[in-house]
């Protein structure tokens, strides 16, 4: 069974460019979530959609962050303008929706964003 | 007060050695919880769900105290391959479904 796809793998941008990553769940997996993740931190939840709707943005960074899921399969990611803050790793991951709240995410390698 | 807490080690302990490790966390209505597995510069990967019961699989326990709101993962017999950052995951129905990770916990097995 084919995993989480994320590109690129690798991404160096100046501060103030723009960046976009994509992302392609397991097939059939209704929730995708993108999730920042600081070296030596935890991933922390940037946003994730259920289907092609959002469930939960509060933690994203709404003036320079935004995100779309169009026709509730793939989605993208994206800053614009970066700041050195964000430098991090991007992880999309997807889950079924199990019964008993049992959500089991599934993560895709990610993006380690540099921003110089 | 962060939602999910973890002790960020470095625990270090010698191949056979047994370690555990605890996560606490804050919201009473958290439903369900995981240990994830994360290897130096990879992704978190699925290590084992966490039973009300408590559940083992292989070497591995773990173990969830709804009363103190804390789970832990018990290693037995150690391995080198055993060294990576241990992840705490509670999935909470708190103003939406939200799953969040604790901080990890890191472990280093040495020959």
């Amino acid at each position: 069974e084919a995993g989480v796809a994320q590109s690129p793998r690798y991404k160096i941008i100046e501060k103030r460019q723009s960046v976009a990553f994509w992302c392609n769940p397991i097939s059939g997996h209704a929730t995708l979530y993108w999730y920042q993740q600081i070296l030596g931190q935890g991933p922390k939840l940037l946003i994730q959609f259920q289907n092609n709707g959002v469930v939960d943005d509060s933690q994203l960074p709404k003036d320079r962050f935004s995100a779309e899921r169009l026709k509730g399969v793939d989605s993208t990611l994206k800053i614009q303008p970066a700041k050195l803050e964000d430098s991090a790793v991007y992880l999309c991951a997807s889950s079924l929706d199990l019964t008993g709240g049992m959500k089991k995410l599934f993560f895709g390698s990610g993006t380690q964003l540099s921003v110089l | 007060r962060k939602e999910v807490e973890q002790d960020p080690g470095p625990f270090n302990v010698p191949e056979g050695a047994t370690v555990a490790f605890n996560c606490t966390y804050s919201n009473s209505a958290s439903q369900s919880f995981f240990w994830y597995r994360q290897d130096c510069r990879k992704e978190p990967k699925l290590l084992m769900s966490v039973y009300s019961s408590g559940n083992e699989d292989g070497r591995f326990t773990a173990q969830l105290n709804r009363a103190s709101q804390y789970i832990s993962l018990l290693i037995r017999d150690s391995k080198l391959s055993d060294s990576a950052t241990y992840l705490c995951v509670v999935n909470s129905l708190t103003g939406g479904f939200k799953t969040i990770f604790g901080a990890g916990t890191r472990l280093f097995v040495k020959a």
